[in-house]
């Protein structure tokens, strides 16, 4: 079976810091990855997706990059944190062939908070 | 552009009550549905799906009809239980080989005992 793992499970990092989250896929291959952010109390915004790896797709411009070095591994960056990059960051995966039900797996999720 | 649009919540209802949480999409083509749920803390997980006009998705004593004709996909269970308390989205996939799922703003659920 598949599974997604995401990390760490929270960080408290200051302004100006930099940021790396981690997501790993098993069970699959080349997989479609996400990287959405939930504000508190709103609802889901798209970040970044990635159908291969070396392909990312930006959706916000903003102060923040993704990269997939392995077919099921994608990062999630920033060189200099804002307070407005606090959210929760949820990582998600789909089978390479959208349109066909195959529905969107999440993972557990990063809760940052940038003091 | 594709697009959902939830009821907006929160919703609060008595144990054993009827639930419905409306959903509504505009898509080109035949989009494939979705309802996720989300406890506090966690992230999304599948609910159910239904890929084609008529289908329709269930789990967990939830159900919801693809509606076509009314571009609709409400969410429904006959008893809720406090358990059900979380966050509800409703999702679309196009299926024009975009690769974006877009998802409605969630409806919070609180059931009391």
């Amino acid at each position: 079976s598949q599974t997604i793992h995401q990390w760490p499970a929270t960080l408290v990092q200051p302004v100006g810091s930099p940021l790396s989250l981690e997501c790993t896929v098993e069970g699959t291959s080349n997989p479609n990855l996400y990287w959405y952010r939930q504000a508190a109390g709103r609802g889901l915004q798209l970040l970044f997706y990635s159908v291969g790896i070396g392909q990312i797709s930006s959706e916000v411009p903003q102060n923040l990059s993704a990269s997939r070095p392995q077919d099921r591994q994608f990062i999630l960056s920033s060189k200099k944190l804002l307070l407005s990059d606090s959210g929760f960051y949820l990582c998600a995966w789909s089978r390479s062939r959208t349109g066909y039900g195959s529905p969107l797996h999440f993972g557990n999720g990063t809760r940052l908070t940038v003091t | 552009g594709n697009s959902v649009t939830q009821m907006e919540g929160p919703v609060t209802l008595s144990e054993e009550a009827f639930l419905t949480i409306n959903c509504t999409y505009t898509a080109t083509g035949y989009p494939s549905l979705f309802w996720y749920v989300q406890y506090p803390g966690e992230g999304l997980q599948l609910l159910l799906k239904a890929t084609k006009a008529d289908d329709k998705g269930s789990n967990k004593g939830f159900e919801a009809t693809y509606r076509k004709e009314t571009t609709s996909f409400h969410l429904e269970k006959g008893s809720v239980q406090v358990s059900d308390s979380a966050v509800y989205f409703c999702a679309l996939s196009s299926t024009s080989g975009t690769y974006k799922y877009i998802f409605g703003t969630g409806t919070r659920l609180k059931v009391l005992a």
